[in-house]
């Protein structure tokens, strides 16, 4: 099984600054690797997936680069809306694995 | 409009069965793999079973294999989980998500609003 490892834990960061999030998987999950937000009391929702591709509707602030064992998720400028849990998930293999979530907060 | 609706949740006694539902619309269901995944309150997200897109290959986390059944029905456009011998760590919110692709390991979009399953004597 692939662990995925994200840093840090809780992001404390101001409206407007930047933030830039981890995901180190245990091995290589080459670009097979997605992204998702979310908030309290709603479904996780799909930002990245191939490491770098913003899915449909997702703002040109997120972004993600990486490749094999090393991914980043930065947000240009944070908006209030958000504000939320981050979760990175590997497809390159079964089983599929996530990591365990950065929260990204005021 | 892409929907994904889970049903079929409740409170259930240690050793029982369960079977959740997940109805699609908006798209052309039998074209598209279809995963289970399940997040307990406060903790992070678990995938547990994925389908391929007509049936036939089905793939499970070691922690519910042999317990939980995933299935579906593309002429009804539902994606099934039955749960049997149920623990008290198969409490959890269960999200249906659709993969991207037909079989292989994928992303998923979108993800249904979720079903509770508690398991409490």
């Amino acid at each position: 099984e692939i662990v995925m490892t994200q840093s840090p834990a809780t992001l404390s960061v101001s409206p407007g600054e930047r933030a830039t999030l981890s995901c180190r998987a245990s091995q290589s999950v080459s670009s097979n690797l997605a992204w998702y937000q979310q908030k309290p009391g709603q479904a996780p929702r799909l930002l990245i997936y191939g490491a770098s591709t913003r899915a449909t509707g997702i703002p040109a602030r997120f972004s993600g680069s990486g490749s094999g064992t090393e991914f980043t998720l930065s947000i240009s400028s944070l908006q209030s809306e958000d504000f939320a849990v981050y979760y990175c998930q590997q497809y390159n293999n079964w089983p599929l694995t996530f990591g365990g979530g950065a929260k990204v907060e005021i | 409009e892409v929907q994904l609706l889970e049903s079929g949740g409740g409170l259930v006694q240690p050793g029982g069965s369960l079977r959740l539902s997940c109805a699609a619309s908006g798209f052309t269901f039998s074209t598209y793999a279809m995963s289970w995944f399940r997040q307990t309150p406060g903790k992070g997200l678990e995938w547990v079973s994925s389908i391929s897109s007509g049936g036939a290959g089905t793939y499970y986390a070691d922690s519910v294999r042999g317990r939980l059944t995933i299935s579906r029905d593309n002429s009804r456009n539902t994606l099934y989980l039955q749960l049997n011998s149920l623990r008290a760590e198969d409490t959890a919110l269960y999200y249906c998500a659709r993969a991207a692709g037909a079989a292989r390991p994928n992303w998923f979009d979108p993800w249904g609003q979720g079903t509770l399953v508690t398991v409490s004597s």
